[in-house]
């Protein structure tokens, strides 16, 4: 089994729409917990941080539920700049440990 | 937001050459930096660990004679990849982190441009 899972993807959606990405973790002991971005052949940028009281950041939210070992990332009102993968990473034993990446595409 | 830059971009080299690439923090100071590969439609693999004055911490399943780091500063960390092979075409991200004090500092890595490796 994976230590970070996602859906591959791609999700294709239309511009407005809200789209909610998924990732599960492995291993109980992780410590933090982070989104970030990936354009294409591009390096990650850091989206937002996860906390179990949940985070807004403007149109996304992210929430970590640390009994199911589950974090989600929520897109509201998607525009077509949001086009690119969305990476769940997970902090175990002082390493990013990174999923394989959700892809999103915003279409007009 | 703190700068990191790679160099080369990207490389295309003959099998059996070997291939350096740079890591620098251009605005602050980094102890530690991290080597990371990712292969197409595959997520990061760390690959090492790079620490200022010392040997490099490999992950499991990485050959340190083949991947030799070298952290000869706090602005400067380098991967060379030696006799490099057709299977090593990848695309190779540095980051460093600003902190490692609390768990979230780590997650505040800060990535560079990375250097797409082509070997024919």
């Amino acid at each position: 089994r994976k230590e970070v899972e996602q859906d591959p993807g791609p999700f294709n959606v239309p511009e407005g729409a809200t789209v909610a990405f998924n990732c599960t973790y492995s291993n109980s002991a992780s410590q933090s917990f982070f989104w970030y971005r990936q354009d294409c052949r591009k390096e990650p940028k850091l989206l937002m941080s996860v906390y179990s009281s949940g985070n807004e950041d403007g149109r996304f939210t992210a929430q970590l539920n640390r009994a199911s070992q589950y974090i989600s990332l929520l897109i509201r009102d998607s525009k077509l700049s949001d086009s690119a993968t969305y990476l769940c990473v997970v902090v175990q034993g002082g390493k990013l440990i990174f999923g394989q990446g959700t892809e999103l595409s915003v279409k007009p | 937001g703190a700068v990191v830059s790679q160099h080369p971009s990207w490389v295309i080299c003959k099998s059996g050459t070997s291939v350096k690439i740079e890591c620098r923090s251009l605005d602050f100071q980094a102890t530690t930096m991290f080597w990371y590969r990712q292969f197409p439609k595959q997520s990061l693999m760390l690959m090492a660990t790079s620490n200022e004055g010392s040997k490099a911490t490999y992950e499991q399943g990485v050959e340190k004679d083949k991947f030799l780091i070298n952290h000869a500063s706090l602005t400067l960390s380098t991967l060379t990849v030696t006799s490099a092979h057709p299977e090593d075409s990848s695309f190779y991200i540095c980051s460093a982190s600003l902190s490692l004090s609390s768990a979230s500092g780590m997650g505040e890595q800060y990535f560079g441009p990375g250097t797409r490796l082509t070997v024919t």
